[in-house]
């Protein structure tokens, strides 16, 4: 049982270039969410999903794109990086809306 | 949407001394208040959490009090232990279908 689980876990990209990063999810949860963690400004979510085909936008939703084609995997891309996306991004996943959130261990991301 | 203050952003604290964090939100249809702990370098982990039918919940050193006239909630630990050294993030949602938003994370340092 591995819980949640990013890749990469870490990457470095220069303006302008596109990646995906992965997170995966063994515990059947409903719900899943991506954050990004900067200093000083705590856990900010970017986009979540209620469920397998859904997605919505959080509060920091700009220049991120989401799917979640598979109920287990939730993916986050950034088309055209920018230096402003440099962050550590969590994904988590819940049970319920209102439940305990399950991190992922990180990914930290450095867009030169 | 949900606004999350939370305070103070620093904590300096003996060994065996008292913590107290304080986090205030705006959206007074919020009912779940949980709080997570965040070790350098690690995932953010819930500790406690506490819903709006109740005003205060233990969990051995750790408490919750919540008083939803005033929309404050306080995390209180005693008998720190060194280990209890990390950054702690309040957070707030109205419930199903609502984000959680966090507040901007306390960083304790318990001094042994």
């Amino acid at each position: 049982n591995a819980g949640v689980t990013q890749t990469p876990k870490f990457r470095v990209l220069k303006t302008g270039q596109s990646m995906t990063l992965l997170c995966a999810q063994d515990m059947n949860h409903e719900y899943m969410y991506w954050y990004r963690q900067d200093p000083g400004m705590g856990l900010r979510l970017i986009h979540y999903s209620v469920g397998e085909g859904t997605t919505a936008k959080g509060e920091v939703p700009d220049g991120y794109n989401v799917s979640r084609l598979k109920k287990q995997n939730f993916l986050l891309g950034l088309e055209s990086a920018a230096p402003s996306q440099t962050s550590v991004y969590f994904c988590a996943s819940s049970g319920l809306a209102t439940g305990e959130l399950f991190f992922g261990e990180g990914s930290r991301l450095t867009v030169l | 949407g949900e606004n999350v203050e939370q305070h103070p952003s620093t904590l300096s604290v003996q060994e065996g001394d008292s913590a107290v964090i304080k986090c205030t939100y705006s959206d007074s249809a919020s009912n779940y208040f949980p709080w997570y702990k965040q070790e350098l370098g690690k995932r953010p982990q819930l500790i406690i959490d506490i819903r709006s039918n109740v005003g205060e919940k233990k969990d051995q050193r750790i408490a919750v009090t919540l008083n939803k006239t005033a929309k404050h909630f306080s995390l209180h630990i005693t008998e720190t232990q060194p280990e209890d050294s990390a950054v702690y993030f309040c957070a707030a949602t109205p419930g199903a279908g609502n984000m959680l938003t966090f507040g901007g994370g306390t960083r304790l340092m318990v001094k042994p």
